[in-house]
């Protein structure tokens, strides 16, 4: 069964703290893995993107990795700012039109 | 650019009537999408299209229907509402092309309470 996991469920951290985020899937055939965010009451939006021959991206602040050999995969938020504070979705392409979503990260970060 | 619109943002419907959610998308995409959100749960699959005119089922189709009579339109029915639908609906489109990476694009969602 194709499966996204994502840990930890909710996290709270102080601004300008580092945090990371993990996602754990099986998931068959594997097209791509991205990294959504979603903001309290808005649809989520793509913040990177993994494929299978890459290890690490950047976007910013947020850097994630993929390992295929695993499956796993991390979004690593540094410096974090109150914006940061949302769900943080990871979804693997499984087929040309084929998502499998994982629960999702809720993140807050205080001031 | 709007990207992807969906009308109405809330409703409340009591259980056994119907009601509709449009998506309207500008960016020429082939491929659109209706998913609920629930808490606890990843998004879920109702409908999808690939192109004007086609529907298919997803993987939670029983309760609604879709139509998609124009490359930027999607809609999609409850023809008799039920407490189990209430939820956050969301539209999603995405670009059809060979190489390309299938980033899904999202509306803002609707939020659906069924009384």
């Amino acid at each position: 069964k194709n499966q996204v996991e994502q840990s930890p469920q909710s996290l709270i951290i102080l601004e300008g703290k580092n945090c990371t985020l993990q996602c754990n899937y099986t998931v068959s055939p594997f097209s791509n893995l991205r990294w959504y965010k979603q903001d309290t009451g808005r649809g989520p939006v793509s913040l990177t993107i993994m494929t299978f021959s890459e290890n690490t991206k950047s976007n910013g602040r947020y850097t994630a990795t993929l390992d295929a050999d695993t499956k796993q995969s991390s979004l690593h938020i540094t410096a974090s700012q109150l914006s940061d504070s949302a769900s943080y979705i990871c979804v693997v392409k499984a087929g040309t039109y084929k998502y499998i979503f994982g629960t999702g990260t809720r993140l807050k970060v205080l001031a | 650019n709007a990207g992807v619109t969906q009308t109405p943002k809330f409703r409340v419907l009591k259980t056994g009537q119907s009601m509709t959610l449009l998506c309207a998308q500008d960016m020429n995409h082939e491929y659109m999408y209706w998913y609920r959100q629930d808490p606890g749960m990843g998004l879920r699959l109702i409908h999808y299209s690939v192109g004007e005119g086609t529907t298919a089922k997803g993987e939670v189709p029983d309760g609604y229907n879709v139509s998609r009579l124009k490359k930027q339109n999607f809609l999609l029915g409850l023809e008799s509402a039920a407490p189990s639908q209430t939820s956050v609906y969301f539209c999603a489109s995405s670009y059809l092309g060979t190489g390309v990476t299938g980033e899904l694009f999202f509306g803002e969602g609707s939020r659906l309470t069924v009384l």
